[in-house]
């Protein structure tokens, strides 16, 4: 099982808006609404921003958000700030008994 | 407070073994699945290994399975991971993740491992 594919880098200004994407196969993020994004800072443990697809865990800002079209999800953050500036890392549940998950390669955005 | 902390980490030889502990705190243990995750020094997540809520299934990813083992006690509210045949490309922090609806919404703050060849 392959990672996922995500861009290595991403930015824009504070306040603008800047969209990952994450594309997989018709076994992961085109079979299941299970994909979820993780943002890590420096040194730090991920957290979770979005999970089944498009969903917020309390806490996390609105300016987060989630998408999905065929085998390809995206995390759109919107109103860029200085401490969106991470890493951002997707996942799909597989449903195998083989990477019954699998992670994308990391995406670092930059706020300009 | 919802808490995972990870032990076990350290040095070992490149064929050598390590057992991680994860013990889990503020929650029901039992409503959920349990995963490892690690991390090699800057690079990405990777998924290890999952265990269900009794510890009914398992499953691993390619690059670890037949040399690491995870179980659980749900009786003591742990996660353990037996990691055998220690190769240089396992060197990473081990993360203890729990999952919720599919997702990994608590981690551990990690745990270091380091096979030296």
């Amino acid at each position: 099982q392959s990672a996922l594919t995500q861009p290595p880098s991403a930015s824009g200004s504070p306040g603008q808006s800047v969209t990952i994407s994450c594309t997989g196969t018709s076994s992961d993020v085109g079979g299941y609404n299970y994909v979820s994004w993780y943002q890590q800072h420096p040194g730090k443990v991920p957290k979770l921003m979005i999970y089944e697809v498009t969903k917020r865990p309390s806490g996390v800002p609105d300016r987060f958000s989630g998408s999905k079209s065929g085998n390809t999800a995206s995390l759109t953050v919107s109103g860029l700030q200085a401490d969106d500036e991470a890493d951002y890392y997707c996942t799909s549940y597989t449903g195998s008994n083989n990477n019954f998950y699998v992670f994308g390669s990391g995406t670092k955005v930059t706020v300009l | 407070e919802v808490q995972l902390v990870e032990s076990g980490g350290g040095l070992v030889q490149s064929g050598g073994s390590l057992r991680l502990s994860c013990a889990a705190s503020g929650f029901t243990f039992t409503y959920h699945w349990m995963h490892w995750v690690r991390q090699a020094p800057g690079q990405g997540l990777v998924w290890v290994s999952h265990i269900d809520n009794n510890g009914g299934r398992t499953t691993y990813a390619d690059s670890v399975k037949g040399r690491f083992t995870i179980s659980r006690d749900n009786a003591k509210n742990m996660v353990y991971l037996q990691m055998n045949s220690l190769r240089a490309d396992d060197t990473a922090v081990y993360y203890c993740v729990r999952d919720r609806n599919l997702a990994f919404d608590i981690w551990g703050h990690g745990t270091m491992v380091t096979v030296s060849s």
